[in-house]
């Protein structure tokens, strides 16, 4: 595709529902990160894959976010047990060259709701 | 006290004016970003700078990294200029991850 894609656009869940949330990269890009925006927040950071390794998770909040990206591209973020606190949007982002300072091309987000 | 910092906040403009959006940081960096940000919409990136000044079309980007300080200059505004602007910094750690700002909201009025 031509961008940074992301399923679904918008998600409501029932507190206590689990979620996962897809991002489908740039093809071919190696990096791809994973943001939580609150509502008139700046974007921070979830967690960062090169490939299908995840090589930093420390923006996740709780135990009940996961993400994984088995076969190095789609990238699932999972939250599981939500709570009224996960509501934000979450986005998206690829970079094709880890190792050099390369721009981060970003999806539309999907906002989520925890009713 | 927040790794990014913009000033200011909000902005309200009339069309035609010079803006100016500033941003500083405490932190190592390896790159700074601009990016903008419409409202329900997706961030595209603007500028990608790690040293000295960049300019597209209307939009200038100035860095100085001793001074850890950006500020991004729209020329000419127009309406379509109203959008979110974003500060990130590249965190000069191995995960190249970014640390935002919280965002400019620009108005531009006709």
């Amino acid at each position: 595709g031509a961008g940074v894609s992301q399923s679904p656009r918008y998600k409501v869940a029932k507190r206590g529902q689990d979620v996962a949330l897809r991002c489908d990269p740039i093809s071919g890009h190696v990096s791809l990160f994973w943001y939580q925006q609150a509502l008139g927040q700046g974007p921070e950071f979830l967690t960062y894959f090169q490939n299908e390794a995840q090589l930093d998770k420390s923006g996740l909040p709780s135990d009940r976010f996961f993400a994984e990206r088995p076969e190095g591209s789609v990238s699932t973020l999972k939250i599981q047990r939500t709570q009224q606190e996960d509501s934000a949007v979450y986005l998206c982002a690829s970079s094709s060259d880890p190792l050099n300072d390369n721009e981060q091309f970003f999806g539309p987000g999907t906002r989520l709701t925890v009713l | 006290k927040n790794e990014v910092e913009q000033s200011p906040q909000n902005l309200t403009a009339q069309e035609g004016e010079f803006i100016t959006i500033n941003c500083s940081y405490s932190v190592g960096i390896s790159a700074l970003h601009w990016l903008q940000q419409h409202p329900g919409g997706g961030i595209v990136s603007l500028f990608m700078l790690s040293s000295g000044k960049k300019k597209h079309g209307r939009l200038i980007a100035t860095i100085n990294i001793q001074e850890k300080h950006s500020s991004l200059h729209i020329t000419a505004s127009h309406p379509r200029d109203s959008a979110v602007y974003i500060c990130a910094v590249r965190w000069g750690g191995a995960t190249n991850k970014l640390i935002f700002g919280t965002g400019t909201l620009l108005a531009v009025q006709p």
